[in-house]
């Protein structure tokens, strides 16, 4: 089954830029998609398509994906982007939907 | 505004059995494929199952299949999950999520707040 690997974390000072992986044989041929989850609360959706933002997520949040790997950019970071982000895909050849490990963003 | 409320969630014992429940509002649910997303405690995100918007197609993950099974009352905008033989690695929270299509792919656009299941003697 496919597979996307993220690194389990990243650390960023405020204000800084924020760049958060997700691996996966010839991922640029996928479609990825970004979940958000702060502790305690459900995910919440950041990005889809590769690169879309949904209504209410700030610009801050953008996405790129090519060759073998999908980046989740989160720009000025903030405390309050604080979080576990997740890349997901479909893979279309088992019909099953593929979640990364995650990776816990600290804002030092 | 889009509402996903799940319930159903407990304690119990190893080999039995629980139905969630996943009560939607805010959107035509007779309209769009669910999903359920299982995490366990201090774990990442799982998919479990997927039910299209009238009930035609249904998936399920390897870890689940043959035990789960996922349905929905469109009349009564509900999603649920019949899950049997429970093991303790089916301890989880598990989340109901709309799934949204286009272009070749699925993506979760909406969530519920999750109900945990615990499977311990």
């Amino acid at each position: 089954s496919y597979v996307l690997t993220q690194p389990p974390s990243v650390s960023v000072a405020p204000g800084k830029t924020a760049r958060i992986t997700c691996g996966g044989n010839n991922i640029g041929s996928k479609s990825v998609h970004w979940y958000q989850q702060k502790p305690g609360q459900a995910p919440v959706l950041v990005i889809y398509y590769d690169s879309d933002r949904p209504s209410g997520i700030p610009e801050r949040f953008s996405g790129s994906n090519s060759g073998n790997t999908a980046t989740l950019t989160i720009s000025r970071v903030e405390a309050g982007d604080e979080a576990d982000y997740y890349c997901q895909v479909w893979d279309s050849s088992s019909d099953y939907w593929v979640f990364g490990g995650g990776t816990k963003l600290t804002v030092l | 505004e889009v509402q996903l409320v799940e319930s159903g969630g407990g304690l119990v014992q190893p080999g039995g059995s629980l139905r969630l429940s996943c009560a939607a509002s805010g959107f035509t649910f007779s309209s769009y494929s669910m999903n359920w997303v299982r995490q366990a405690p201090g774990k990442g995100l799982e998919w479990v199952s997927y039910i299209s918007s009238s009930s035609s197609t249904i998936y399920y993950a390897d870890s689940v299949k043959g035990r789960f099974t996922i349905s929905r009352d469109n009349a009564k905008n509900s999603l649920y999950l019949q899950m049997n033989s429970l093991r303790a690695e089916d301890t989880a929270v598990y989340y109901c999520a709309r799934v949204l299509y286009g272009g070749g792919t699925y993506y979760f656009d909406y969530w519920g707040q999750g109900t945990l299941v615990t499977v311990s003697s």
